[in-house]
């Protein structure tokens, strides 16, 4: 059962770098979230798509691009890194009664 | 826009103490409300579930009631475990566009 899943794992960035995060769910799930989660933050919402083709901010989207390619995956852009960015990243799909699904994380770090 | 407000924690407790963790929220219309739980070196697992107002959400001896009237849904036990150690997250969904938000989380440790 592979449920969501979301690479790299781990990536070390400078700063100025770009890199995607890439996300895939096998659950047939229209609803697809990118959050990052920080030390005292709890769990922020950067992006979500409703459907396959749309795309919506969150809370904190400033600094990331979204792409959702197809009813699969679902991405997360970081155009040019900053410190701030520092976080582990979690995507995640929900079923219809929006129970959401969560991959392992990635651990990223910005130096 | 909608938020969810969860007690701070660390929360400490002996085993078999009762435990509660409040959430509060704002929204408009009518959310669904979840409880989440992250055990160390975990990702977040559903805890439990509550769709409408006046339902009741149960899961390993935790249970969480949505109160519409004072726009609530507390986490209790009545007699916590060692295990129970994590941090637990409540959340929002807005059923108009699919959008869900996260309490800051609160840390649960139980002491043998």
């Amino acid at each position: 059962n592979a449920g969501v899943t979301q690479t790299p794992k781990f990536q070390v960035l400078k700063t100025g770098q770009s890199m995607t995060l890439q996300c895939a769910q096998d659950m047939n799930h229209n609803s697809m979230y990118w959050y990052r989660q920080d030390p005292g933050m709890g769990l922020r919402l950067i992006y979500y798509s409703a459907s396959e083709g749309t795309t919506d901010k969150g809370e904190v989207p400033n600094g990331y691009n979204v792409s959702r390619l197809n009813k699969r995956e679902f991405s997360l852009r970081l155009e040019s890194a900053a410190p701030s960015q520092t976080s582990v990243y979690f995507c995640a799909s929900a079923d219809r009664g929006n129970t959401i699904y969560f991959g392992e994380g990635s651990w990223l770090t910005v130096v | 826009g909608n938020s969810v407000t969860q007690m701070e924690g660390p929360v400490t407790l002996s085993e078999e103490a009762f435990l509660t963790i409040n959430c509060t929220y704002t929204a408009t219309g009518y959310p669904s409300l979840f409880w989440y739980v992250q055990y160390p070196g975990e990702g977040l697992q559903l805890l439990l579930k509550a769709t409408k107002a006046d339902d009741k959400g149960s899961n390993k001896g935790f249970e969480a009631t949505y109160r519409k009237e004072t726009t609530s849904f507390h986490l209790e036990k009545g007699s916590v475990q060692v295990s129970d150690s994590a941090v637990y997250f409540c959340a929002l969904s807005d059923r108009r566009d699919d959008k869900i938000i996260f309490g800051k989380g609160t840390r649960l440790h139980i002491l043998p």
